[in-house]
């Protein structure tokens, strides 16, 4: 298997524009992370989907940021408008199953430069 | 979120082992214990997880204190390329099996 695929991987963009991070999880997981990673505040995570479904979305952090997983093999976080602020790296991660001993996945990320 | 506590940073010597202390003095019966390491310019990857008893496999080992609020990640003989931040996590059933990293410690390798 490929692992989790992210694209793109390095994305600049100007305050204001919108970003749209794209993911393909691991052929037969059933759950997709999404999560942001800066110096500041670490690693966070933003939302996660069981089944394609949105389980927990508390940590998005305001209006701006949606994500959406059409189907099991791909979902997007969208930024709009993006915020310098903003600039993180961002990772998608994945998993089989639902149980406490399941691992992640993750993919190798995407870095989001916002001027 | 049940917390972790981890030093910032270790140093080792390569060939030599290194032991990542955790103490997580608030879990609860049904938290398992993960630990997960960042590679520089790479995602989190998996390293190993435990309950109560003590774990190994090919990456580690993980030793769990028997009052569970601590624990003790060993990498028997540390390579140049186990340098990366590892990180210490509760995967809380209660919390829907989410995993809230805290700041990991960095561990450097000395040649």
């Amino acid at each position: 298997d490929a692992g989790v695929i992210q694209s793109p991987r390095h994305e600049v963009t100007e305050m204001g524009q919108e970003v749209t991070l794209r993911c393909k999880p691991i052929s037969g997981h059933n759950s997709l992370f999404w999560y942001r990673q800066t110096m500041m505040r670490g690693l966070e995570l933003l939302i996660y989907f069981n089944n394609n479904v949105p389980i927990d979305d508390s940590g998005m952090p305001e209006d701006r940021f949606s994500a959406k997983m059409p189907n099991a093999s791909f979902s997007t976080l969208k930024i709009q408008p993006s915020e310098p602020r903003d600039s993180a790296v961002y990772f998608c991660a994945s998993r089989s199953r639902t149980g406490a001993t399941d691992t992640q996945y993750f993919g190798p990320g995407t870095r989001l430069t916002v001027l | 979120d049940a917390k972790t506590t981890q030093p910032n940073s270790m140093e080792s010597n390569e060939e030599e082992p290194v032991h990542l202390p955790c103490n997580h003095s608030t879990i609860s019966g049904t938290d398992y214990i993960h630990w997960y390491r960042q590679l520089p310019s790479q995602g989190p990857e998996y390293v190993i997880h435990g309950l109560t008893s003590n774990v190994n496999n090919r990456m580690a080992s993980l030793a769990i204190a028997e009052d569970r609020k601590s624990s003790t990640l060993i990498l028997h003989r540390a390579t140049l390329r186990d340098a990366a931040v590892y990180y210490c996590i509760l995967n809380r059933v209660a919390a829907g099996n989410k995993l809230t990293f805290g700041g990991g410690t960095r561990v450097l390798v000395k040649p």
